[in-house]
């Protein structure tokens, strides 16, 4: 079974564009989630999409915003790049359900480097 | 708030020397605790989940504990590949999101 896919692996941008990045679920998943992990710091959540909605966001400014689609993969889009924003984006799926627990899995993650 | 630590921060063991990662919480209604492990710039993955104080899972050479305020990664004899930043994290009943710890990072030097 196909684990959770994330696209670009990495991707250079400079100060001020804008960069999209990509996810594909495990099949099956309804839920998608995003995080960022900067060098050396935790994973802080982003975004949850679920069913096509955005569930939650974290403590981060509006120009982090995402999108899911139909068929449940999902991108994330950073607007007016900062060079703060430099980190290890990550993609998680999970089943949502309130009578299971569910766990998220995690892909490889996009390396995201803004100069 | 719902809040995780992890300690320690950095730990060094020698191949076979048994030690355990602590992590402590605090969430209004545990639905459940999550280990994951973490190599250098990929993905965590998925170690356990546990759901109730008193529950222990295993696997290989980690056994991971649940009390009501913390959780144990126990881990026994390991070796130079079980190096990595283990990644605590939780979730609770009224909400979806998880809340990560800032993770231990291990080596276990041959």
């Amino acid at each position: 079974e196909a684990g959770v896919t994330q696209s670009p692996t990495h991707l250079i941008k400079t100060r001020g564009q804008q960069a999209t990045l990509r996810c594909s679920p495990i099949s099956g998943h309804t839920s998608v989630y995003w995080y960022q992990q900067a060098l050396g710091l935790g994973l802080q959540f982003l975004l949850w999409y679920d069913e096509g909605e955005e569930r939650n966001r974290g403590n981060f400014p509006p120009r982090f915003s995402g999108r899911q689609f139909p068929n449940y993969s999902s991108e994330l889009n950073v607007n007016a790049l900062e060079l703060e924003d430099s980190a290890l984006y990550l993609c998680a799926s999970s089943f949502e359900s309130v009578s299971s627990y569910n766990e998220q899995f995690f892909g490889p993650g996009t390396r995201l480097t803004v100069l | 708030e719902d809040q995780v630590t992890q300690s320690p921060e950095a730990l060094r063991l020698q191949e076979g020397e048994s030690s355990s990662l602590n992590c402590s919480y605090t969430v209004s209604g545990l639905r459940g605790l999550f280990w994951y492990r973490q190599d250098p710039g990929k993905g965590p993955e998925f170690l356990f989940t546990l759901y109730s104080a008193g529950e222990e899972k295993e696997k290989e050479r980690l056994k991971a504990t649940l009390t009501k305020k913390e959780s144990f990664l126990h881990i026994t004899a390991p070796k130079p590949e079980d190096s990595a930043t283990y990644l605590c994290a939780v979730q609770a009943w009224y909400g979806q999101n998880f809340v990560f710890g800032p993770g231990t990072r291990l080596s276990v030097l041959p």
